[in-house]
């Protein structure tokens, strides 16, 4: 199945750029995804990026997409204290259907 | 639109005993997921539906069972709670016909604690 790895924590600065790096085995996955986490919640969708792209920008975020290296990236600029939450890459499972998700990586902006 | 609700928000059980969590969606979403969550694991597919009447196992089915009798209900019921069970449980859903395939709506999480 689908293995999808992500450091776990990350701390930065306001202001600073944040930079949130996962890996995943199968390249199979139509679409790659980024989900927040915030306390306490449910995960709602960031921002997503389609198989045969390189990179997305939607405002302060950034999607970079290496297929040969089967590498994603999720870049946050000017890192707001709102920021803070936990972020998913995930990645469609082998069900069709359902995502296979990292372990999530921890962002804490400080002022 | 309530999106995805989930009852109950938090439940305390003893081990042995059995409860149901409810997962609606008012989206009309054909494919519905149970999560559970747990601390430096993740996210890890219980069970999940792709459609009215139908379910699967997903990546750690082991202790639960789940039905979706209706389309926008989907029920997951432990029938004797272990400890082990102890976590956050997220539904979700989802349609085809999304703006990018398979993107899922989370429900709040419903927290169970297993004694």
């Amino acid at each position: 199945g689908e293995d999808v790895e992500q450091s776990l924590f990350l701390s930065v600065r306001e202001g600073d750029s944040s930079v949130i790096n996962c890996t995943y085995t199968d390249s199979s996955s139509t679409y790659l995804y980024w989900y927040k986490q915030e306390p306490g919640a449910g995960l709602q969708l960031l921002t997503y990026i389609f198989s045969n792209m390189d990179m997305k920008q939607d405002q302060r975020l950034t999607v970079l997409l290496n297929k040969k290296d089967k590498h994603l990236s999720l870049r946050i600029a000017d890192t707001q204290t709102g920021d803070s939450a936990i972020y998913f890459c995930a990645a469609v499972s082998n069900s069709g259907y359902a995502l296979n998700f990292g372990k999530g990586t921890s962002l804490l902006v400080t002022p | 639109n309530a999106g995805v609700t989930q009852t109950p928000k938090f439940r305390v059980l003893k081990t042995g005993q059995s409860m149901t969590l409810l997962c609606a969606q008012d989206m009309n979403h054909e494919y519905m997921y149970w999560y559970r969550q747990d601390p430096g694991m993740g996210l890890r597919l219980i069970h999940y539906s792709v459609g009215e009447g139908t379910t699967a196992k997903g990546e750690v089915p082991d202790g639960y069972n789940v039905s979706r009798l209706k389309k926008q209900n989907f029920l997951l019921g432990l029938e004797s709670a272990a400890p082990s069970q102890t976590s956050v449980y997220f539904c979700a859903s989802s349609t085809d016909q999304g703006v990018a395939d398979n993107e899922q709506f989370f429900g709040p999480g419903t927290r169970l604690t297993v004694l």
